[in-house]
């Protein structure tokens, strides 16, 4: 695509619910990144993937947080079990591996994830 | 590890004058990317401007301007002119390169929101 898709836009669930975020990265796009953002905080690292190589996933909060990513292109973040510390704005964002060096990533607009 | 500090949460600045956001990080690595990004109320991260370490020369794209600062670690932006469009929270990121795998991790600061008075 054009650009960096996510969807839902909004996400309201309960506490204790799974709840599946997807990010779809401009075609071609091979580094695929999540962050977190929560309320008055910069972007938390999450889960890094480029390729067909093992995903980074050093940022991950919790075992509750997965993610993955088929074919090498479509990603999927996984929040099970869901808690009120898990509210946030979930960002993704790719690069390819020339675009990705030093001129920065393309966002997509996230999903404001918010458990009630 | 590297560190980003924005110090200023919020800023105003009125329409048509010059305001500066400050941001200052920590590293031990000599060659980096400094970046600038824009978050407007879509929430859609914007790329404003980035700065090589190596290059002394300051990045400028038109209204936008860097004061890097290798040796102080400072990196501030300058937006010129102000509109109403600028109006954003704003933040510094600094990237860094994970030998070991590959991996291209940025760190962000936790931004400064620009409100721009009419």
């Amino acid at each position: 695509g054009a650009g960096v898709s996510q969807s839902p836009s909004n996400k309201v669930t309960e506490k204790g619910k799974d709840v599946e975020l997807r990010c779809d990265p401009i075609s071609g796009h091979t580094a695929l990144y999540w962050y977190r953002q929560s309320l008055g905080q910069g972007l938390e690292f999450l889960i890094y993937f480029q390729g067909n190589s093992a995903p980074d996933k050093s940022g991950l909060p919790s075992d509750r947080f997965s993610a993955e990513r088929t074919g090498g292109s479509v990603s999927t973040l996984t929040i099970q079990r869901t808690q009120q510390e898990d509210s946030a704005v979930y960002l993704c964002a790719s690069s390819s591996r020339t675009t990705g060096q030093g001129y920065g990533y393309t966002f997509g607009s996230g999903t404001r994830l918010t458990v009630v | 590890a590297q560190t980003v500090t924005q110090s200023q949460p919020e800023m105003s600045v009125q329409e048509a004058e010059t305001v500066t956001l400050s941001c200052t990080y920590d590293t031990s690595e000599s060659d980096y990317y400094l970046f600038w990004y824009k978050q407007p109320p879509s929430r859609q991260m914007i790329l404003v401007i980035r700065q090589e370490a190596y290059k002394q020369q300051n990045a400028t794209e038109n209204r936008f301007s860097v004061n890097f600062q290798k040796a102080a670690k400072s990196f501030s932006l300058k937006i010129s002119d102000s509109q109403l469009g600028d109006a954003a929270m704003y933040f510094c990121a600094y990237r860094t390169l994970e030998f070991t795998s590959g991996t291209y991790k940025y760190i962000f600061g936790t931004g400064t929101r620009l409100k721009v008075l009419a």
